[in-house]
């Protein structure tokens, strides 16, 4: 079946790291993603992993891949204001579309 | 290039009128996506095109929506009549198959409130 899964809030101080997490039960994704939708915005695309891979960094940015638990991660270090937004995993397999997870809304306070 | 285009950005309706929403996809991406956020539900996908071509509508609530894409660069989504209900904000994105799999981009969306 298609369904990922993502806790709804976290709240982190300025400065500190922020995890988000995310489950899927569909073991044939062959890509995930990591979307940001800011304010009155639509979703940005933040980074992407391969299924292959288990880790893949982009600046402040670290995905955690675990293809045995189904559960991907998005770790962002030295957590600024201006990340606070609503993050969304996403994943693609054999069709043409994403199947998006329920948001994880971040909130940045000082 | 300028992303997604979407128009309205914002649309005030009554309840029965009918709504026409409208999408410029970026240019060379041949697959285009319409979905709806609302609080309760989330983001739905609605429908799907592939080269202008419908590919997957099961996510369209019923007969009252419809989309059509006549050629590669717009698209509309209508619904006729509108309801309360279907106040939403309503996103288009395309994308083409690459080395990263599906990438969307999504427009801005429109913000659609139905009284």
């Amino acid at each position: 079946g298609e369904d990922v899964e993502q806790s709804l809030f976290l709240s982190v101080r300025e400065g500190d790291s922020s995890v988000i997490n995310c489950t899927y039960t569909d073991s044939s994704s062959t890509y995930l993603y990591w979307y940001k939708q800011e304010p009155g915005a639509g979703l940005q695309l933040l980074t992407y992993i391969f299924s292959n891979m288990d880790m893949k960094q982009d600046q402040r940015l670290t995905v955690l891949l675990n293809k045995k638990d189904k559960h991907l991660s998005l770790r962002i270090a030295d957590t600024q204001t201006g990340d606070s937004a609503i993050y969304f995993c996403a994943e693609s397999f054999d069709t043409d579309k994403l199947i998006f997870g329920t948001g994880t809304r971040l909130q940045v306070f000082p | 290039d300028a992303g997604v285009i979407q128009s309205p950005r914002h649309e005030v309706t009554e309840m029965g009128q009918e709504v026409t929403l409208r999408c410029k996809p970026i240019s060379g991406h041949d697959y285009l996506f319409w979905y709806r956020q609302t609080m309760m539900r989330g983001l739905e996908l609605l429908i799907y095109f592939n080269n202008n071509v419908p590919i997957d509508d099961s996510g369209m609530p019923e007969d009252r929506f419809s989309a059509k894409m006549p050629n590669a660069s717009f698209s509309t989504l209508k619904i006729q009549p509108s309801e309360p209900r279907d106040s939403a904000v309503y996103f288009c994105a395309s994308g083409r198959l690459s080395g990263a799999g599906e990438t969307q981009y999504f427009g801005p969306g429109t913000r659609l409130l139905v009284l």
